[in-house]
């Protein structure tokens, strides 16, 4: 079984400040990591994605993600952080062999106050 | 850049209802997905397929059908609708395993 937990629902911050979504997942092999974000009223965009290697990957608009093994995490950052980053993040586990299949967190709404 | 589009993106149906969602990408991707969107819950996986002619039950699959007629067009067919399915519809195509999923921009269905 596979599973992830955003364990922020809603994360509040001010312009300027460093911004850090946690995610932690479950699963028993190598997982593939991602993460999309969701602005208001719109669909999901990718950002970026972990699969093998450096374990610090960059992706669009400034964001990266930190994969750490030891602790089951992959957690998104930026910095410094722009009131246009509002919106729903998403990180999203594809297990290996389950023809990529995705399993999503309940997804971290941030509110980046100007 | 890839894309995905779904039809219709507004659909209001009354309690035991039929519903066709359409998805068409025109990315040549094999990989075509169906999520249901619901606060609290994330997304969540209701099929998939690899290409024409297959389909694959993802992880809430009750009360909803799909078909797959030709590599661009995935359906999701609720024949009798509950407003238990009333929620914000996604489809996304891929080009397989560890590869970018695209989303298109979603079909909200409101049950009565």
């Amino acid at each position: 079984a596979q599973s992830v937990d955003q364990p922020d629902a809603h994360v509040t911050l001010s312009e300027g400040a460093s911004l850090e979504l946690r995610c932690s997942y479950s699963y028993s092999a190598a997982p593939y990591l991602f993460w999309y974000v969701q602005y208001p009223g719109q669909s999901l965009q990718f950002l970026l994605k972990y699969i093998t290697g450096d374990t610090v990957v960059k992706g669009t608009k400034g964001f990266e993600a930190e994969f750490r093994k030891s602790n089951s995490s992959f957690n998104l950052k930026k910095s410094p952080a722009h009131w246009s980053d509002s919106a729903k993040y998403f990180c999203a586990l594809e297990g290996q062999g389950t023809g990529s299949k995705l399993s999503f967190g309940k997804g971290a709404k941030l509110t980046v106050s100007p | 850049e890839a894309a995905v589009t779904q039809s219709p993106r507004n659909k209001v149906t009354v309690t035991g209802g039929n519903v066709t969602l359409s998805c068409r990408q025109t990315n040549s991707h094999n990989y075509m997905y169906w999520y249901r969107q619901d606060t609290g819950h994330g997304l969540r996986l209701i099929h998939y397929s690899y290409g024409a002619g297959n389909l694959q039950i993802g992880d809430v699959p009750d009360g909803y059908k799909a078909t797959r007629t030709t590599q661009e067009d995935f359906f999701l067919l609720l024949e009798l609708a509950s407003p238990s399915q009333t929620s914000l519809y996604f489809c996304a195509s891929s080009g397989g395993a560890q590869d970018t999923q695209y989303f298109g921009p979603g079909t909200r269905l409101l049950v009565l």
